[in-house]
């Protein structure tokens, strides 16, 4: 069956314009996570959703990164003003049931703000 | 916050030898997960532990959870080109809710010499 899907897969943006992620869960799956993952480190924390409801948002870094997931399903996470430190793979994972169940990663979304 | 850390960063390794990684955390764990992340790729889930002393086994692979719930290791035996990549744990703070966050360790990248 069809896997956790993300896009777009790579996205270059101008220091300062907003830009949108999106998350495409395995259906079925209840839980939604964001991380982000620099390169050689392991995925850092972000957000996570159960259904449409925002759990967890304490790993977000400050208040330009915001996440939605408005009917339980496809999920955003959007972020304002982007500064080049947010430069990062950004993984969206999903889960049968909470962390009782394996998280299955997408691809990833690779964000590079020049 | 709860700190999840590994040891070694880097795991250089001669085939057919065997090596061993840790995964400790700062808190008690109510469950601890293992991925493995190939080179361009996204973490793939290996297996979850959830008791006290548990010990799983997958093939050249073992895996076993501290008696107090914070530590964790992985062995490999045998080791052959193929497990080249880096492996996470993951860990979920014990706390009332079991549906909590999942906190990745930085990983242990493993390089094997044929």
């Amino acid at each position: 069956g069809a896997g956790v899907s993300q896009s777009p897969r790579y996205k270059v943006t101008k220091r300062g314009q907003d830009v949108a992620l999106r998350c495409d869960p395995i259906s079925g799956h209840v839980s939604l996570y964001w991380y982000r993952q620099a390169l050689g480190q392991g995925p850092e924390f972000l957000t996570y959703f159960n259904y449409e409801a925002q759990q967890d948002k304490s790993g977000l870094p400050n208040d330009r990164f915001s996440a939605e997931r408005p009917e339980g399903s496809i999920s955003t996470l959007t972020i304002q003003r982007t500064e080049q430190r947010d430069s990062a793979m950004y993984r969206c994972a999903s889960s049968y049931r909470g962390t009782d169940s394996p998280l299955h990663f997408g691809n990833g979304t690779r964000l590079t703000v020049t | 916050g709860q700190q999840v850390m590994q040891i070694p960063q880097y795991q250089h390794v001669q085939e057919g030898e065997d090596f061993t990684t840790y995964c400790n955390s700062s808190t008690t764990l109510s469950n601890i997960q293992w991925y493995k992340q190939r080179p361009g790729g996204h973490p793939v889930f290996l297996i979850q532990l959830v008791k006290s002393g548990e010990v799983k086994k997958q093939k050249r692979l073992t895996f076993q959870f501290g008696e107090a719930k914070k530590n964790s290791s992985l062995h490999i035996t045998a080791t052959q080109t193929t497990d080249v990549g880096t492996y996470f744990c993951a860990g979920q703070e014990k706390t009332t809710d079991s549906w909590g966050k999942l906190q990745f360790g930085a990983g242990t990248q493993v390089v094997v010499t044929p």
